[in-house]
């Protein structure tokens, strides 16, 4: 079984620009989560979606955004990117909602901002 | 405030040493714990995870890890370190599910 795959790899972008990542959950994993990792911040949470909708959310600006596709694949989208939104942006899928302790990450976007 | 601490940053150890990196967490209840490795530039494993029963618990690359609940603690430990090993190690608590992360600790491993 596959796991979980996150497009693209790398990406560069310009300050102010707006950016959209890709992540495709584990076959039959319902529930997508977005974290950030940054050297200063660490790890963060940034939301978690399930059948469509946002279930929960960390504490990020409305500049971070994100939607669910009827296959469970998601996308989560930053606008008027900042310096500060360079990081590793990682997701998560489990099964249903409820199981973020039966996640398993993707290898992650690198988005750097210049 | 509801945390996860892993105290140590950096850690460097020689190859067949033996390993142990500290986590402690502040929350009320026993949360579920987990450890997970991250190698550059890739995404997180999970190493090995505590829900409850047994407070040590055996986990992959022969990792073990220990709650103890008086301490608010649950190490990893390792009895024989190898090369690969060097990584970047989280400690996390399931917490209104979402995983909330310590800072991490970088551990170099000497020949």
């Amino acid at each position: 079984k596959a796991g979980v795959t996150q497009t693209p790899r790398y990406l560069i972008k310009t300050r102010g620009q707006q950016v959209t990542l890709s992540c495709s959950p584990i076959s039959g994993h319902r529930s997508v989560s977005w974290y950030q990792q940054t050297p200063g911040q660490g790890l963060q949470f940034l939301f978690e979606y399930f059948s469509e909708t946002q279930r929960n959310k960390g504490n990020f600006p409305g500049r971070f955004s994100g939607r669910q596709f009827s296959n469970s694949r998601s996308e989560m989208n930053v606008s008027t990117l900042e310096l500060g939104d360079s990081a590793l942006y990682l997701c998560a899928s489990s099964l249903e909602w409820g199981t973020a302790y039966e996640q398993y990450f993707g290898p992650g976007t690198r988005l750097t901002v210049t | 405030a509801q945390s996860v601490t892993q105290p140590d940053i950096h850690i460097t150890v020689s190859e067949g040493a033996s390993l142990e990196l500290r986590c402690n967490y502040s929350y009320g209840a026993t949360p579920y714990l987990f450890w997970y490795v991250q190698s550059p530039g890739q995404g997180l494993q999970l190493l090995l995870k505590y829900f409850s029963g047994d407070t040590l618990v055996q986990g992959i690359k022969g990792f073990e890890a220990e709650f103890k609940r008086s301490q608010s603690s649950f190490n990893l430990r390792k009895p024989s370190v190898h090369w690969s090993d060097a990584a970047e190690y989280f400690c996390a608590v399931e917490l209104y599910n979402k995983l909330i992360f310590g800072a991490g600790t970088r551990l170099a491993v000497h020949p």
